[in-house]
């Protein structure tokens, strides 16, 4: 079972819909979460960062992390297609020994 | 959000020839800094982790004699890929961890290697 499970897509929707990207995992030790978006050619770019369980928003994203479940998830409102990208969630622990990333969720938003 | 600077963004090199990637955090103090390997169309799969100042721990099936890591300093670190073949060529990038209130870990933008 690989660490960090995330659904590679692709995920086509419409302009203005609200898109929801998820990643489980499963190693209880991972504390930071992250969430990264990457342009073809390009290196990944931080999005949201989230420490422990909780909701955090910044303009049309939001994350979430329920360390419960073991499941973290991103929301976009109002998608625009120059958010069609690639999606990768990260996480690691307190001991900043391994950052591991999802396998990425190719998003493309569509006029 | 932080700024890291990965150079080269693009080299050519010929087989069995050595070459330097340069990570560098501008405006923070990298303690940890990560090393990806990303195929076309795929995620990042992590090569090594290095500490500032000690060995770089690699990942299973990783060539550690092949895959050399230099964290010299708390804000550069290099990999280098040594006696390089083709099946070498792929897109490297660096992380670097900015520890303190919050952890985050920022990107350089990647250099694309080509063997040939």
């Amino acid at each position: 079972q690989k660490e960090v499970e995330q659904d590679p897509g692709p995920l086509s929707v419409p302009e203005g819909a609200i898109v929801s990207l998820n990643c489980t995992y499963s190693n209880s030790a991972f504390q930071y979460f992250m969430w990264y978006r990457q342009y073809s050619r390009k290196g990944p770019e931080l999005l949201m960062y989230t420490y422990s369980s909780g909701n955090k928003e910044d303009g049309r994203f939001t994350a979430q992390v329920d360390k419960s479940s073991k499941y973290i998830s991103l929301f976009i409102r109002d998608s625009q297609p120059s958010d069609s990208a690639t999606y990768l969630c990260a996480m690691f622990s307190g001991g900043y020994n391994k950052l591991i990333f999802g396998a990425g969720t190719r998003l493309a938003v569509h006029p | 959000g932080a700024v890291v600077s990965q150079h080269p963004s693009r080299v050519i090199c010929k087989s069995g020839t050595s070459v330097k990637i340069e990570c560098r955090s501008l405006d923070f103090q990298a303690t940890t800094m990560f090393w990806y390997r990303q195929f076309p169309k795929q995620s990042l799969m992590l090569m090594a982790t290095s500490n500032e100042g000690s060995k770089a721990t690699y990942e299973q099936g990783v060539e550690k004699d092949k895959f050399l890591i230099n964290h010299a300093s708390l804000t550069l670190s290099t990999l280098t890929v040594t006696s390089a073949h083709p099946e070498d060529s792929s897109f490297y990038i660096c992380s670097a961890a900015r520890q303190g209130r919050n952890t985050e870990a920022f990107f350089g933008q990647g250099t694309r290697l080509t063997v040939v």
